[in-house]
């Protein structure tokens, strides 16, 4: 079975610090990988996904097979980056998301 | 483009009483989604319909759940008796038929909060 472990359940860091928000997975198969973001008082939304290599909103993403993680980056933080992000992955020829339980992203001024 | 919408947004019932929860999903979104968030955990899927056809359920407790998307729109998540840890957020998302430009990107609504006492 799938399984998505994101260590932390806070992060707190002081706005123009580097962010780093871990995310490890297991799966046998070849996975795809997403970051949701649940920003205060609105839905969880689509950040970015790995397949597309893109940079969203200063973030960046890499998977990483051999450690099978896939951390969210950002080199410097903004205080409208302050939210929940969601690691989620979607098995080979499905379309259904496991998601991790979440970390709290919190940018002090 | 108007988003997912549910109703009721909050819910207060008694343990073993019974609560329904509707979803509309974006107009041509195949797949609807309905998920369960425990307060401090992710989203964790009950059941996924492609049109009006169930594609999992594997993670539905089906003795006191059930899901149904009569006419491939709306879908409607019922629970009977409910327990006191059925308290959750519901959320239901929809989806595009996949593609590789849309791959993984569910919409979801606001959620419907129950809270069984």
């Amino acid at each position: 079975a799938q399984r998505v472990t994101q260590p932390e359940k806070l992060l707190s860091v002081f706005k123009g610090a580097p962010v780093e928000l871990k995310c490890n997975y297991s799966y046998s198969g070849s996975p795809e990988l997403f970051w949701y973001v649940q920003y205060s008082r609105q839905r969880l939304q689509l950040l970015l996904r790995h397949i597309s290599r893109e940079s969203i909103k200063g973030f960046t993403a890499d998977l990483n097979k051999g450690e099978t993680s896939f951390h969210l980056k950002k080199p410097f933080a903004q205080e409208e980056d302050s939210a929940m992000y969601y690691c989620a992955l979607m098995r080979t020829g499905r379309r259904a998301l496991t998601f991790g339980s979440g970390t709290r992203l919190q940018v002090q001024p | 483009e108007a988003g997912v919408a549910q109703s009721p947004r909050y819910k207060i019932i008694e343990k073993r009483q019974s609560v329904a929860f509707w979803c509309n999903p974006i107009s041509g979104h195949a797949t609807l989604y309905w998920y369960q968030q425990i307060l401090g955990q992710g989203p964790k899927l009950l059941i996924q319909f492609q049109n009006n056809g169930v594609v999992d359920d594997s993670q539905l407790p089906k003795d006191r759940f059930s899901a149904e998307r009569l006419k491939g729109v709306d879908s409607t998540l019922k629970i009977q008796p409910a327990k006191l840890e059925d308290s959750a957020v519901y959320l239901c998302a929809s989806s595009l038929e996949p593609g590789v430009a849309n791959t993984g990107e569910l919409f979801f609504g606001e959620g419907s909060r129950l809270t069984v006492l």
